[in-house]
């Protein structure tokens, strides 16, 4: 079956402007995360969705974060005004419900902010 | 925020040679993941130990889990260059089973040299 996929698969931005990243999760899935992955650290824990609502938003770095996720399924995670340090790979993942179910995850989408 | 250190940072063998990395934190984690990540892809699940003491093994891979579950290795035997990769591990936070948030480290980027 289809795995996670996510567009662009590269994002090249200006500084200052916004900029949305897509998340199709696999069909069924009801929980989905995004991380962001930058140089030489690990995965950044940035927000989980169950369903359409999303108890826990505390990994994102700033307001100019945000992110939604409509119908159970698509995710779109929105930065605006972009900064430099925001320059990195935001990686998608979909479970089947929370908790300790394996997470899939995308291919990501790698950001430059010039 | 629990934190996972991963050893070494940077691995470079030749086919056929073993190797083991490392996954250490000073608090304990209720299950810990292994994923291996390829260039432009989005990591790969391994494996999940959840016990203390645990070991498990995955063809020419095993994996343990620390008695006090705060710390994970990872034993390669007879290297391949398909082995190539960084291999991440994640940490489940919280009490386990109804909890969602992975601690991920930095990872061991693995190179095997045919």
């Amino acid at each position: 079956g289809a795995g996670v996929s996510q567009s662009p698969s590269n994002k090249v931005t200006e500084k200052g402007k916004d900029v949305e990243l897509r998340c199709d999760p696999i069909s069924g899935h009801t929980a989905l995360y995004w991380y962001r992955q930058s140089l030489g650290q690990g995965l950044e824990f940035l927000i989980y969705f169950q369903g359409n609502s999303a108890p826990d938003k505390s990994g994102l770095p700033s307001d100019r974060f945000s992110a939604e996720r409509t119908g159970g399924s698509v995710s779109t995670l929105t930065i605006q005004r972009t900064q430099q340090e925001d320059s990195a790979v935001y990686l998608c993942a979909s479970s089947h419900r929370g908790g300790l179910y394996e997470q899939y995850f995308g291919p990501g989408t790698r950001l430059t902010v010039t | 925020t629990q934190l996972l250190e991963q050893s070494p940072q940077f691995l470079s063998i030749q086919e056929g040679e073993n190797l083991t990395v490392y996954c250490n934190s000073s608090s304990v984690f209720s299950s810990l993941q292994w994923y291996r990540q390829e260039p432009g892809e989005g990591p790969v699940l391994l494996v999940t130990v959840v016990t203390g003491g645990e070991v498990k093994k995955l063809k020419r891979l095993t994996f343990q889990f620390g008695d006090a579950r705060k710390d994970s290795s990872l034993h390669i035997t007879a290297a391949q260059p398909g082995d190539t990769g960084l291999y991440l591990c994640a940490g489940e936070e919280g009490s386990g089973g109804s909890n969602y948030k992975l601690t991920f480290g930095k990872g061991t980027l693995l190179t095997v040299n045919p």
